[in-house]
């Protein structure tokens, strides 16, 4: 079964401090999409990472998916409370069209 | 910026009764999605609709769920006889081209609340 594990699955830090949060999974994945979402709302797609290996910056999120597409990890930069939510990892369940998703990190920023 | 656009935001129902989801997915997306989000759990996948026909169901989509997309924009979820458990948040999803690669966009949710 594949699985998607996140950690920590919860983290509070003051404004301004760097965290680095982990998707894992005993099973290889096409791709790995990250995603935030904020109460009362749906998620929405920060990412798509697809070689193994693959580093992609988005402003102060670094996103690497690694070698052996099995993992992937989220580095915010100098948090800001805007960042605050609910951190989710997705990928393709194998040959399927359905998307898993990982257990989430809820992250709060505080200023 | 296209967005997949959901309705009603907030739904109450007795149980029993029969609910509609609905949805306006991305005008260009091919892939259609609904999963569904139980107050503080995982966001579960329930089905996968292409090329007007179902092409995935997970085991939660029972024969009291059904999906259609009666005109070309709409694309609904039909739950038949209502349960407790199923209060949640129901997201509706789509994709373009390649669903592996292109991630999904989702709409904003409805909170149905089965009493």
């Amino acid at each position: 079964t594949q699985l998607l594990e996140q950690s920590p699955q919860f983290l509070s830090i003051q404004e301004g401090e760097n965290l680095t949060v982990y998707c894992n999974s005993s099973s290889v994945f096409s791709s790995l999409q990250w995603y935030r979402q904020e109460p009362g709302e749906g998620p929405v797609l920060l990412v798509t990472v697809v070689t193994g290996g693959e580093v992609k910056k988005l402003k102060r999120l670094t996103f690497q998916f690694g070698d052996a597409r099995k993992d992937s990890s989220l580095h915010i930069t100098a948090a800001q409370p805007g960042d605050t939510g609910l951190y989710l990892c997705a990928g393709p369940f194998s040959g399927t069209y359905k998307y898993i998703f990982g257990t989430g990190t809820r992250l709060k920023v505080l200023a | 910026e296209p967005e997949v656009t959901q309705t009603p935001s907030h739904q109450v129902t007795q149980m029993g009764q029969e609910v509609i989801l609905r949805c306006v997915p991305i005008s260009n997306h091919l892939y259609f999605y609904w999963y569904r989000q139980i107050l503080g759990q995982k966001v579960e996948f329930l089905v996968s609709f292409y090329n007007n026909e179902i092409s995935e169901k997970s085991e939660i989509f029972d024969d009291q769920f059904s999906v259609e997309r009666p005109d070309g924009s709409n694309f609904t979820l039909k739950i038949r006889s209502t349960k407790l458990e199923d209060s949640a948040m129901y997201f509706c999803a789509s994709s373009g081209e390649t669903y592996t690669n292109y991630g999904y966009t989702f709409g904003s949710g409805t909170r149905l609340t089965v009493v």
